[in-house]
């Protein structure tokens, strides 16, 4: 039971490179998110997609796109990175009402 | 926009000591979630309250949601070096379309 898995799990980038998180869940849920963590400033919603085919901005969307590949996977990118993308992010997934969200293990990216 | 607020940031205790994190919503919420994240790790799901004034506990964690369901609270009784890790609350508003919105955390570490 794999859950939430994201790729890479480590990543550095120079300033204006692109990338692409990856997200797959196995557990058929609906929901899938991504957050960023910075020191101090818990999680932040990026960008969510409530079912499959749909997508919808968060707190900090600005820098980042993402794409509801299909019911399974959910990936975010970064056209241009700056250093202020530097944090880590997690992809979590949401099944039924009354559960929780189970994150992944996290990327933890630096931009230089 | 919504916003919710977790104190304190910090909190070292004796091993055995009671420890209690606060958390205020700037809205009423639908619900709200408790998670755990352990040193280098991902938030673990632990709990949701929904009902206003509801308590709920889990062995030595105490979770409560205020009567106004803009507050609520975690107390763990007897502290353990196992508890050490960093507990979100995070809260999900009304009309907001299932976001959950985190708050920035309280770091918990435990003296033996």
């Amino acid at each position: 039971n794999a859950g939430v898995t994201q790729t890479p799990k480590f990543q550095v980038l120079k300033t204006g490179q692109s990338m692409t998180l990856q997200c797959a869940q196995d557990m058929n849920h609906n929901s899938m998110y991504w957050y960023r963590q910075d020191p101090g400033m818990g999680l932040r919603l990026i960008y969510y997609s409530a079912s499959e085919g749909t997508t919808d901005k968060g707190e900090v969307p600005n820098g980042y796109n993402v794409s509801r590949l299909n019911k399974r996977e959910f990936s975010l990118r970064l056209e241009s990175a700056a250093p202020s993308q530097t944090s880590v992010y997690f992809c979590a997934s949401r099944g039924d009402r009354g559960y929780g969200y189970t994150f992944g293990s996290g990327t933890r990216l630096t931009v230089v | 926009g919504q916003q919710v607020m977790q104190i304190p940031q910090y909190q070292h205790v004796q091993e055995g000591e009671d420890f209690t994190t606060y958390c205020n919503s700037s809205t009423t919420l639908s619900n709200i979630q408790w998670y755990k994240q352990r040193p280098g790790g991902h938030p673990v799901f632990l709990i949701q309250l929904v009902k206003s004034g509801e308590v709920k506990k889990q062995k030595r964690l105490t979770f409560q949601f205020g009567e106004a369901k803009k507050n609520s609270s975690l107390h763990i009784t007897a502290t353990q070096t196992t508890d050490v890790g960093t507990y979100f609350c995070a809260g999900v508003a009304y009309n907001q379309g299932g976001k959950l919105i985190f708050g920035q955390g309280t770091e918990l570490s435990v003296k033996p």
